[in-house]
């Protein structure tokens, strides 16, 4: 169980494209969920906390108009990369958690992002 | 906010050895300590948890042991193979339902055959 699906799993455009990436939880609801980005042999960092029916929450430093994130449903919330840029290259990393407490997060399969 | 430091940031290990890897915690609300595996190109997977009732937690050749006074937690594996090599993230979370995990910097294990 626990299943977050991540689409699509590598993207590769030009500069200036917005890019839309899915993150799914297939079999439970989750009213968190939450954005990361990832250099290589770096660290998980949280880029934003998408909540079910209201705003996502920004960490510092993370513009949000040029990451939209939209969760619409229980099961779904995208990451929109607006007009990027090389330097917007990454690895993006959905992960979602069941609605009860004391659940783990689940993690999607990631997304990488080579912008031209 | 929280912060978590882990240690070290490589360990190589021969097989059949055992592997301990560190993390510590500033924000003592913090009560939720999971630990991820991360394959090179794939996605992290829980591996074990612990929550702050609990000092210890074991699961076959994976442990966890948890200091709340010290504010530190260790992933102890044993008995290493070479699939146990990836890169290991341990993290910190206040369990609301909006709690979002602090992670570590990884540590990068290497287990040699």
């Amino acid at each position: 169980g626990a299943v977050v699906s991540q689409h699509p799993s590598r993207v590769i455009c030009k500069s200036g494209t917005s890019v839309k990436i899915e993150c799914r939880s297939l079999d439970f609801q989750a009213t968190t969920m939450f954005w990361y980005r990832q250099f290589p042999k770096q660290s998980l960092m949280l880029m934003a906390t998408s909540n079910e029916g209201s705003k996502a929450t920004y960490e510092q430093g993370v513009e949000k108009d040029k990451f939209l994130i939209n969760h619409a449903s229980l099961t779904l919330s995208t990451l929109t990369v607006t007009s990027a840029h090389p330097e917007d290259s990454s690895f993006y990393i959905c992960s979602a958690r069941p609605g009860q407490m004391n659940q783990p997060q689940h993690f999607g399969d990631g997304t990488r992002l080579s912008i031209l | 906010g929280e912060n978590v430091e882990q240690h070290p940031s490589t360990l190589s290990v021969q097989e059949g050895d055992s592997a301990v890897i560190k993390c510590t915690y500033s924000d003592s609300a913090s009560n939720y300590f999971p630990w991820y595996k991360q394959e090179l190109g794939k996605r992290p997977q829980l591996i074990i948890d612990i929550r702050s009732n609990v000092g210890e937690k074991k699961d076959q050749r994976i442990a966890v042991t948890l200091n709340k006074t010290a504010k530190h937690f260790s992933l102890h594996i044993t008995e290493t193979q070479p699939e146990d090599s990836a890169v290991y993230f341990c993290a910190a979370r206040f369990n609301t339902n909006a709690g979002k995990s602090t992670f570590g910097d990884g540590t990068t294990l290497t287990v040699k055959p």
